[in-house]
């Protein structure tokens, strides 16, 4: 199974500034099949990126993925109030599918 | 519009059994895989089982092997979730997923005496 570490556990940031969240998985991820979700109190997780790069429809040009292999990021370019929320990662490339801890993204 | 309206969750001594349903609509049902996801209280996503579009493969977490059976109905467009033995720890909200960009509003299962 592949594991996903996530950090920080909780970032930080005011509106505005930028944020880079990591993901780290413990083998390669299988053809970069690896998403991110936002998911605010309450709610159902809603997908912003799949394939490591690409944005989910809807998903703001503020939010970008990259990476490859074992170590992946989303950047936030200039957060807006409505971007403080937790934030996973997903491989979805090897079963068992496997989601990572967590970011929480927080209003400093 | 992609629908995905789960049903079945509540309260369960250890020990009991649960079924939860997903109704489908807004997509050809029996194309797709589907996947099941729960989220325990203040804890992360995590993935529970999967079955393939016409039932005949399927894959499970090993948390709940031998317990949770997954299996659809491709003409009511339902996906089901048959839970035995439940344990405290299987408390959480269960989503049903259309991969991966298609979640539903989740139903909660609870676990206690």
């Amino acid at each position: 199974e592949i594991v996903l570490t996530q950090s920080p556990g909780t970032l930080s940031l005011s509106p505005g500034e930028r944020a880079t969240l990591s993901c780290r998985a413990s083998q390669s991820v299988s053809s970069n099949y690896l998403a991110w979700y936002q998911q605010k109190p309450g709610r159902a997780p809603r997908l912003l990126i799949s394939g490591a790069s690409s944005r989910a429809t809807g998903t703001p040009d503020r939010f970008s993925g990259s990476g490859s292999g074992t170590d992946f990021t989303l950047t936030i370019s200039r957060l807006e109030p409505e971007d403080f929320a937790v934030y996973y990662c997903q491989q979805y490339g090897s079963s068992p599918e496997s989601f990572g801890q967590g970011t929480k993204l927080e209003i400093k | 519009e992609v629908q995905l309206v789960e049903s079945g969750g509540g309260l369960v001594q250890p020990g009991g059994s649960l079924r939860l349903s997903c109704v489908a609509s807004g997509f050809t049902f029996r194309s797709y895989w589907m996947h099941w996801v729960r989220q325990a209280p203040g804890k992360g996503l995590v993935w529970v089982s999967c079955i393939k579009n016409d039932g005949t493969s399927t894959s499970y977490a090993d948390s709940v092997k031998g317990r949770f059976t997954i299996s659809r109905d491709n003409a009511k467009n339902t996906l089901y979730l048959q839970m035995n033995s439940l344990r405290v720890e299987d408390t959480a909200v269960y989503y049903c997923v259309l991969p991966w960009g298609n979640w539903g509003q989740g139903t909660p299962v609870t676990v206690s005496s």
